[in-house]
């Protein structure tokens, strides 16, 4: 069965790193999604991703993070300059259409120190 | 605005009892629902969705809901439950974008 995978599993970095969080998405599915768990809390919608731009964006995603498709199966997040209060579990997801099944990967735990 | 409420943190039930995992929503238009289990250190897979039809909708291990609009509500029951459904729950809502609630956090008694 098709999977989303995500790399790393875990990172950690010191604060003012760039990190860059990968997933490759199920690979017939045309919309990609990032999404944000810090610990304790609800699981909070980041960024949807089709066409190659950015269709929809929280406030939580500033400046300081980027989305990006660099080829044909990968699908990025990366955060310029990390803070303390990135620290979260991230989740890439992927969808046929919107409205549809998202499909989640398992993760990438960030712990910025 | 878009919301989703899980009004119970924490349930506890014995293996075997039937269970019953609350969500309401708040949306502008039609809904489109949908309950996720979290497995501890896992992501989030989907237990069931609903788009539009059958208010009853079935979903994978024994799951199902039930889409009530006139009590915006999308609860999620299970007959029997066993030890593996010892997990975190969430109810979702959109279409594009998620919006989740808090979770449910399901602990099962042997």
């Amino acid at each position: 069965e098709p999977e989303v995978t995500q790399t790393p599993s875990h990172q950690v970095t010191q604060m003012g790193q760039e990190v860059i969080l990968r997933c490759v998405p199920i690979s017939n599915h045309l919309y990609f999604y990032w999404y944000r768990q810090i610990l304790g809390q609800k699981v909070e919608f980041l960024v949807s991703f089709y066409n190659n731009e950015i269709s929809e964006k929280s406030e939580i995603f500033d400046d300081q993070f980027s989305v990006e498709r660099p080829d044909g199966s990968n699908f990025t997040l990366k955060i310029r300059s990390t803070k303390l209060e990135d620290s979260a579990m991230y989740f890439c997801a992927s969808s046929e259409i919107p409205g549809a099944e998202q499909f989640f990967g398992p993760g990438t735990r960030l712990t910025v120190l | 605005a878009q919301s989703v409420t899980q009004p119970d943190i924490h349930i506890t039930v014995s293996e075997g009892a039937s269970l019953e995992l609350r969500c309401n929503y708040s949306y502008g238009a039609t809904p489109y629902l949908f309950w996720y289990v979290q497995s501890p250190g896992q992501g989030l897979q989907l237990l069931l969705k609903y788009f539009s039809g059958d208010t009853l909708v079935q979903g994978i291990k024994g799951f199902e809901a039930e889409f009530k609009r006139s009590q915006s509500s999308f609860n999620l029951r299970k007959p029997s439950v066993h030890w593996s459904d010892a997990a975190e729950y969430f109810c979702a809502v959109g279409a594009q974008k998620l919006v989740f609630g808090q979770g449910t956090r399901l602990t099962i008694n042997p």
